[in-house]
């Protein structure tokens, strides 16, 4: 079964500081991997979309890392702010045909001054 | 703006009641998705539609259903609402399995 975890669930840390958000994955055979930002009652919006070759993206603040060897990848963002408290959600999209998104549950973090 | 437009915004009803959600795509999009978003839990996959024929479907209740109209736009239909049903619905299109572009959600409250 397709399978998406995320850690850690939620996270606090604050304005200025690093962190890292992990995603690991059981999705076979795999297309490419997403992350979504999702402000509070807020449709997710995309922040990165990585593909089997790519190990490393950054887009600003935010840089995502791919290992398909460990089925693992990662989102640092830099310099927090407080508008990056938000949901982050990872998505591993497949091949296989019917529903090819598969989707993590997220992590929730929170900016504070 | 991701371009895909959801109706209503805001949905107060009660249980038994029908409701319709309504998503208009961005321009071009063949494909729909709909997505059911609980307090504090992560987006649960509905349905996908493309080009007017269902391709994929998730966790959709028997009560529920779905189209997608020649104009692509879709609409999502809850039936015998119960209290559980209410939450946060997000539609998405895309070309094919590329971006999802969400719409801003339509809140469902069930009394």
């Amino acid at each position: 079964k397709n399978q998406v975890e995320q850690s850690p669930q939620s996270l606090i840390i604050l304005e200025g500081k690093n962190c890292t958000l992990q995603c690991n994955y059981t999705v076979s055979p795999f297309s490419n991997l997403r992350w979504y930002k999702q402000d509070t009652g807020r449709g997710p919006v995309s922040l990165t979309i990585m593909t089997f070759s790519e190990n490393t993206k950054s887009n600003g603040r935010y840089t995502a890392t791919l290992d398909a060897d460990t089925k693992q990848s990662s989102l640092h963002i830099t310099a927090s702010q407080l508008s990056d408290s938000a949901s982050y959600i990872c998505v591993v999209i497949s091949n296989n045909a019917g529903n090819m998104l598969t989707f993590g549950g997220g992590t929730r973090l929170m900016v504070k001054p | 703006d991701s371009g895909v437009t959801q109706t209503p915004k805001h949905l107060i009803t009660a249980t038994g009641q029908r409701v319709t959600l309504r998503c208009s795509p961005r321009s071009g999009d063949l494909s729909v998705y709909w997505y059911q978003q609980s307090l504090d839990q992560g987006l649960q996959f509905l349905i996908q539609y493309y080009n007017g024929e269902e391709r994929a479907k998730g966790n959709i209740l028997e009560r529920f259903s779905a189209q997608q109209f020649p104009d692509l736009h879709s609409e999502l239909n809850l039936s015998s609402l119960e209290l559980g049903d209410s939450a946060l619905y997000f539609c998405a299109s895309s070309v094919e399995y590329e971006e999802l572009f969400f719409g801003e959600g339509s809140r469902l409250t069930v009394l």
